[in-house]
């Protein structure tokens, strides 16, 4: 069965400083993969996603992922976080137009 | 070009009482999905729909859950006999179908049963 398994369930970082968000699949191929943002009581926004090629994919609001097929990973990555990047994040796969998994998310909070 | 839409965003119902949730998806998009949030956790997938069709139903309860998408008109989540238990957050997406794989999510719908 597929699953997402996001280890970090709260992290928290210095306004400015890198941040590292990890995610780990397990899928019988290669699926597609996903980074979310959500808000707290908003819906969720689609950072980034991957589906083949370049294993290093960029995203919006300055946000990037790598995808490692020999560690079934996808963690996405920010060189300088701001105040506003607190937020819950959600990794997720699917393949094709079939239902996206979802790991448990990780909740991020940004300390002056 | 509108995002994608619920409604209500925000749902009270007694115990015993029947819910509906609408979504609209965005313009263009034949492909729709639900997923519920609970307090504290990640989104877990409810039921797949195409126009008129139940693609992939693997996620709903057996029981007081329906979903439908019509031909004409919003998707509508069916509660019925809403229980405590019930209570979340429920997402509706929606997709092209065809090219583009990404979901794209409404802001949600939170269903309290008092």
């Amino acid at each position: 069965a597929q699953s997402v398994t996001q280890p970090d369930i709260h992290i928290t970082v210095s306004e400015g400083a890198s941040l590292e968000l990890r995610c780990n699949y397990s899928y019988g191929a290669t699926p597609y993969l996903f980074w979310y943002v959500q808000s707290p009581g908003q819906g969720l926004q689609l950072l980034l996603k991957y589906f083949s090629g370049d294993t290093l994919v960029q995203g919006i609001k300055g946000f990037e992922a790598e995808f490692k097929r020999s560690q079934s990973s996808f963690n996405l990555r920010k060189p300088s976080v701001h105040w506003s990047d607190a937020a819950e994040y959600f990794c997720a796969l699917g393949f094709g137009n079939e239902k996206l998994t979802f790991g448990t998310g990780t909740r991020l909070t940004i300390i002056p | 070009n509108a995002g994608v839409m619920q409604n209500p965003r925000h749902l009270v119902r007694r115990r015993g009482q029947e819910a509906r949730l609408r979504c609209s998806p965005m313009k263009g998009h034949s492909h729709v999905y639900w997923y519920r949030q609970l307090p504290e956790e990640g989104l877990k997938f409810m039921v797949y729909l195409q126009k008129e069709n139940i693609i992939d139903e693997s996620g709903m309860p057996k029981e007081r859950f329906s979903a439908e998408f019509p031909k004409e008109g919003p998707s509508i989540l069916r509660i019925q006999q809403v229980v405590r238990g019930d209570s979340a957050a429920y997402f509706c997406a929606s997709s092209p179908g065809t090219g583009e794989v990404e979901q794209y999510f409404g802001p949600g719908t939170r269903l309290t049963v008092t």
